[in-house]
């Protein structure tokens, strides 16, 4: 079963507008770890944030914010003002505490692209 | 800078030949490593969890006796593509978690691609 679902392939934003990712997850643990990922066209995977299932507030890291809803099992990307550098592909990923050493899932994927 | 690096970046080699990765943790050891795999406009997928002193994990459908992996210290992992074929060519990604910068921090390094011709 999917353990992490973006369903977003592909998507625009204009530029300095915001936008969000969408994330749905599956877990029957009640500890895990939620992480997103920038991956631009050279390859390497940019963390961008990070979310604990039992963290009180929503994080946030500059322009990126994670709308974490827990009931809902969502975990939704939100980058605020984006820049034409934003554009990439990103990733969604868990890391739940039975997995030997911190290994993560990843979702298939958002490519989004940041219209002038 | 980077914390996790790979080498080689880029590899090219011909059908039947193997192909060795190494991934270093730079400035912090790293006990555990994984190892990705990413096709074209793929997702990442993990092919095995690299363990320093122990016998490597396959997650299921990954041959063990292809894609060799040796945790040879705290701070190199490598992964040996044996007898590589064309379908073997991808992105290879590894990465290492860091328990000392928080539950959050996993460090990946910058990727081999792999072609076979």
């Amino acid at each position: 079963a999917q353990k992490i679902t973006q369903t977003q392939p592909g998507m625009f934003v204009q530029e300095k507008e915001a936008v969000t990712l969408d994330c749905t997850y599956d877990t029957s643990d009640p500890s895990y770890g939620l992480f997103w990922y920038k991956q631009p066209s050279s390859g390497e995977m940019i963390f961008l944030i990070y979310q604990g299932s039992y963290d009180q507030q929503n994080a946030t890291e500059g322009r990126y914010s994670l709308n974490f809803q827990k009931a809902r099992k969502s975990a939704n990307l939100v980058i605020s003002a984006s820049q034409l550098g934003d554009s990439a592909m990103y990733f969604c990923a868990m890391r739940e505490p039975y997995n030997a050493g911190n290994m993560l899932t990843f979702g298939g994927g958002t490519r989004l692209m940041v219209k002038p | 800078g980077a914390v996790v690096s790979q080498h080689p970046s880029w590899v090219i080699c011909k059908s039947g030949t193997s192909v060795k990765i190494e991934c270093r943790s730079l400035d912090f050891q790293a006990t555990t490593m994984f190892w990705y795999r990413q096709f074209p406009k793929q997702s990442l997928m993990l092919m095995a969890t690299s363990n320093e002193g122990s016998k490597a994990t396959y997650e299921q459908g990954v041959e063990k006796d292809k894609f060799l992996i040796n945790h040879a210290s705290l701070t190199l992992s490598t992964l040996t593509v044996t007898s590589a074929h064309p379908e073997d060519s991808s992105f290879y990604i590894c990465s290492a978690p860091r328990t000392s910068g928080g539950p959050g921090t996993q460090y990946f390094g910058p990727g081999t691609r792999l072609l076979v011709l």
